[in-house]
C-alpha cells in the first residue's frame, strides 16, 4: 500500500524558514517524480514545485521561486520542501504527491498534508 | 499560464442523479494532460481521472471523463453519498512557473 506522510509544519513568523518533510513507503520511490502541493485555508489547490525521480529535473511555480527549494533522498524514501522567507500568503496545507508513472504532472497518491501557519 | 474555468460553482443534487462538471481551458490542453482529482472535507484529494478520460486504481466506472482542446467534462452517471465532494479539474503544460494549474473546484452538494 502506498503511504505518504507529510511532517515539518507549524507556526511560524513572518520572514522565518521550515523544512518539510515526506516519507515514502509502498512503491519505487526512486523510480517516481514527487511534488509538492499546498491548499490555503477554505481555497483550492495550487502547485508548488515537482522533482524528477534523480533529481535532475526541478520545477516551481512562480509564487514560491527563489524562496522554496525542493529536494530528495532516494536512500531513504524521502522529499523534502526547503521554505525559506515565508510570506502569511504561505499559509496553507502542504500536501506531498507522488507522480503517475506515465504523466509526470498527474498527482496519483497523496499524504494527509502538514499546515504550515505564517503569522506574527 | 493556462487558466481552468470549472462551472458550476456549486452543483446541488439528489442521490441517483447525474452530475455533470466542466472544465474549460484558456487555451487548449492535451488531452494527456488533464486529470479530475476528488476532494472530501478534511481529506486529501484522490486521483479519479488521467488522460481525460481514464479512471485511475480502484475508480468505480460511474465516474468518467470527456472533452478534448479546452472543453472536459466529469460525469457521475449515479450521485452515491459517498460521492459529494468538492472536483478539481488540473493541467500541465509548458509555462515554466505555472506549469500545472488547478480549477477552482466544483463543489457537489445534497439536495
Amino acid at each position: 500500500e502506498v503511504q505518504l506522510v507529510e511532517s515539518g509544519g507549524g507556526l511560524v513568523k513572518p520572514g522565518g524558514s521550515l523544512r518539510l518533510s515526506c516519507a515514502a513507503s509502498g512503491f519505487t520511490f526512486s523510480s517516481y517524480s514527487m511534488n509538492w502541493v499546498r491548499q490555503a485555508p477554505g481555497k483550492g489547490l495550487e502547485w508548488v514545485s515537482s522533482i524528477s525521480s534523480s533529481s535532475s529535473y526541478i520545477y516551481y511555480a512562480d509564487s514560491v521561486k527563489g524562496r522554496f527549494t525542493i529536494s530528495r533522498d532516494n536512500a531513504k524514501n524521502s522529499l523534502y520542501l526547503q521554505m525559506n522567507s515565508l510570506r502569511a500568503e504561505d499559509t496553507a496545507v502542504y500536501y506531498c504527491a507522488s507522480s503517475h508513472i506515465l504523466y509526470r504532472f498527474t498527482f496519483d497518491y497523496w499524504g494527509q498534508g502538514t499546515l504550515v501557519t505564517v503569522s506574527s | 499560464e493556462i487558466v481552468l474555468t470549472q462551472s458550476p460553482g456549486t452543483l446541488s443534487l439528489s442521490p441517483g442523479e447525474r452530475a455533470t462538471l466542466s472544465c474549460r481551458a484558456s487555451q487548449s490542453v492535451s488531452s494527456s494532460y488533464l486529470a479530475w482529482y476528488q476532494q472530501k472535507p478534511g481529506q486529501a484529494p484522490r486521483l479519479l481521472i488521467y488522460g481525460a478520460s481514464s479512471r485511475a486504481t480502484g475508480i468505480p466506472d460511474r465516474f468518467s471523463g470527456s472533452g478534448s482542446g479546452t472543453d472536459f467534462t466529469l460525469t457521475i452517471s449515479r450521485l452515491e453519498p459517498e460521492d459529494f465532494a468538492v472536483y478539481y479539474c488540473q493541467q500541465y503544460g509548458s509555462s515554466p512557473g505555472a506549469l500545472v494549474t488547478f480549477g477552482g473546484g466544483t463543489k457537489v452538494e445534497i439536495k
